[in-house]
């Protein structure tokens, strides 16, 4: 059974500290996403990793950092958290192979940034 | 980079009647076009899918329909049940789910 695994259900932070989100894959998959869930808004892309040490910017990437050191996790940073990034976090990963392009996703993490 | 608009943002209708959600998208070179389901506290899944070498698809009471021309794709869902109650969210991918652009998502809710 497919499984992606988030570190956290939810999270409260303060303004200005640093944030590790962590997503757990075990589907050997090679593509990895974190995006951000607002309402109206549906899910955004953070960042994508295609292969480990590999990222790509997705269309808000700004504030926010990635790390990919093993293929089955994804971590994503927030250097400094601020207030605007409190959200519903959601991580997700897929196969390269030609013959589906599902995404799987974790179950989210809820960040409070007060 | 790609763009894709939802409507409605909010869809109400009585059981057993038929739903349609429509997306439309702004990069021509999109050429696949998933939908997934979000139920209440849950994580979303996809639905079902199409490329773009084909026009219309359909899984039971689901069906996806792609206008390439237009740049327009829709969701219909026949016969609907209260388990239909969820939120929908559209995407378009101009490299193969690589990487997918989501739409505003529609909150249904099927009344018994």
């Amino acid at each position: 059974d497919v499984k992606v695994t988030q570190s956290s259900r939810y999270l409260v932070k303060r303004t200005g500290e640093k944030v590790f989100l962590e997503c757990v894959q075990d589907m050997d998959h090679e593509n990895m996403f974190w995006y951000r869930q607002d309402p109206g808004l549906g899910l955004r892309l953070i960042y994508f990793s295609y292969d480990v040490k590999m990222k790509e910017k997705g269309d808000i990437p700004e504030g926010y950092s990635v790390s990919r050191e093993k293929k089955e996790r994804f971590s994503l940073i927030l250097e400094s958290a601020s207030t605007n990034q409190t959200s519903m976090y959601l991580c997700a990963s897929s196969s390269r192979g030609r013959s589906s392009y599902e995404q799987y996703f974790g179950p989210g993490t809820r960040l409070t940034v007060t | 980079g790609e763009n894709v608009e939802q409507h409605p943002s909010t869809l109400s209708v009585q059981e057993g009647d038929s739903a349609v959600i429509k997306c439309t998208y702004s990069d021509s070179a999109s050429n696949y076009f998933p939908w997934y389901k979000q139920e209440l506290g849950k994580r979303p899944q996809l639905i079902i899918d199409i490329r773009s070498n084909v026009g219309e698809k359909k899984d039971q009471r689901i069906a996806v329909t792609l206008n390439k021309t237009a740049k327009h794709f829709s969701l219909h869902i026949t016969e609907t049940q209260p388990e239909d109650s969820a939120v929908y969210f559209c995407a378009a991918s101009p490299n193969a789910g690589n990487m997918l652009t989501f739409g505003g998502g529609t909150r249904l809710m099927v009344k018994p």
